[in-house]
């Protein structure tokens, strides 16, 4: 897997777009980027993966950048609802079900 | 459609117990990985399973040992418990486990006393 580097918290106001960075410079070709959060006393749950392009969904917005040493997941309107620990991940190809999760970046969404 | 179902939901043992906990993936969905998670050390893979055989396993002790039954239900056993064994276990799903986004349940919580 590669090596992935997050902040260790955040904040963010209510209704404001949060932006999430991720740092994985050694990526290889073929290793896609996830992002998963995890709410107190929850499971993690799968927000959103891409490989080189822009991807968009429901839940949020995946920028990686065209070296794709680095991504930013963006939460467009944060609510205290999206307060949680963001893990981004960027496991080698044909691991499975195998993720390295790290230590991830506590969001604090504040009213 | 279900999702991930784990039971029990929480857990008390004492040392030197065994304990087995039990994973239902979503319907149709043939791998399943076990996580141990702990305010120390964050979220760790334990093993998974795929198609009843052990596909991938993480760095634990042969304390902790798996199991997938033919509908794809798993189970996780734990012998000889230590206290060190305190934590979340967490269950994920997907259908083949290659570059697909997991599915997790809400976890067995067991605390060893």
């Amino acid at each position: 897997d590669a090596k992935t580097t997050q902040p260790p918290s955040m904040d963010c106001a209510e209704g404001r777009a949060a932006n999430l960075p991720c740092n994985h410079s050694t990526i290889s070709g073929n290793e896609y980027v996830y992002w998963y959060r995890q709410i107190h006393s929850q499971g993690p749950q799968y927000i959103i993966h891409g490989l080189k392009n822009n991807e968009t969904n429901e839940m949020a917005s995946l920028i990686i950048t065209e070296d794709r040493k680095s991504s930013t997941l963006i939460l467009p309107h944060a609510t205290l609802r999206d307060t949680a620990v963001y893990y981004c991940i960027a496991p080698s190809y044909n691991q499975g079900g195998k993720l390295i999760f790290g230590q991830g970046t506590e969001l604090s969404v504040k009213p | 459609k279900a999702g991930v179902t784990q039971t029990p939901r929480y857990l008390i043992k004492t040392r030197g117990q065994q304990v087995t906990l039990s994973c239902s993936p979503i319907s149709g969905h043939r791998s399943v990985s076990w996580y141990q998670q702990t305010p120390g050390q964050g979220l760790q893979f334990l093993f998974e399973y795929f198609s009843e055989t052990q596909r991938n396993k993480g760095n634990f002790p042969g304390r902790f040992s798996g199991r997938q039954f033919s509908n794809s239900r798993s189970e996780m056993n734990v012998s000889t418990l230590e206290l060190g064994d305190s934590a979340l276990y967490l269950c994920a799903s997907s259908r083949d486990g290659n570059n697909e986004k997991l599915f997790f349940g809400s976890g067995t919580q067991l605390s060893v006393l």
